[in-house]
């Protein structure tokens, strides 16, 4: 059964700071992988998918890495700001015939100005 | 497109009332899942669509809910009855294929008295 654990749970950093979220999972079998942002009360937004074969992707000042083999994934946000602050989760959708997508519980980012 | 969308935004009812959550996913997307969330577990797949197939239930906790997707642009997830431990967010999401991009609604907010 594939676990994706995210750490650390909560995050605060002083605007400007560029800072690093972790993403691992248990299962390297994977098919993709999503990086996603809530703000409270919403709906999750997805930032960026990562494909098994790919390495990584960037939107503006968001970067997001994959080794598989490890069964890791980062999250690089680069100078931060205020409207960073929301939770961040990354989900894996497992390989194989039968889809499943499993949610880490997301790691609570504040960037304080 | 307007996204994905969900009502009713918040549900207040009564142990043992019969509840029915909606969602009109995204134009041309042929995959579709309901997701729920607490504190406690996350984001907790529910069930999904394909084609309006349902092809996994296995999340659903009980026979007290149930899901149906007539066609492609309308699904239901009904709880009867309902009881206080199913208050939580529930989410719709769609995606144009399995393992694409997921594109979330604003959720239910649903609360079992």
């Amino acid at each position: 059964k594939q676990e994706v654990t995210q750490i650390p749970a909560a995050l605060s950093v002083p605007e400007g700071e560029n800072l690093v979220l972790n993403c691992s999972f248990t299962d390297s079998a994977i098919y993709n992988l999503q990086w996603f942002r809530q703000d409270p009360g919403k709906g999750l937004t997805s930032l960026l998918l990562i494909q098994s074969s790919q390495r990584e992707q960037t939107s503006g000042r968001l970067n997001a890495s994959l080794d598989k083999s490890s069964g890791r994934s980062t999250l690089y946000i680069a100078a931060s700001q205020p409207g960073d602050s929301a939770t961040y989760l990354c989900a894996v959708v497992s390989g194989g015939s039968n889809y499943k997508l499993t949610f880490g519980k997301g790691t609570l980012l504040t960037v304080n100005p | 497109d307007a996204g994905v969308i969900q009502s009713p935004r918040h549900e207040v009812t009564e142990m043992g009332q019969e509840v029915t959550l909606r969602c009109k996913p995204i134009s041309g997307h042929n995959s579709l899942f309901w997701y729920r969330q607490t504190m406690m577990r996350g984001l907790e797949l529910l069930i999904y669509f394909n084609n309006n197939v349902p092809i996994d239930d296995s999340g659903m906790p009980e026979d007290r809910f149930s899901a149906k997707m007539p066609n492609a642009s309308f699904s239901t997830l009904k709880i009867q009855p309902s009881e206080p431990r199913d208050s939580a967010v529930y989410f719709c999401a769609s995606s144009f294929r399995l393992g694409e991009k997921l594109f979330f609604g604003s959720g239910t907010q649903l609360s079992v008295l």
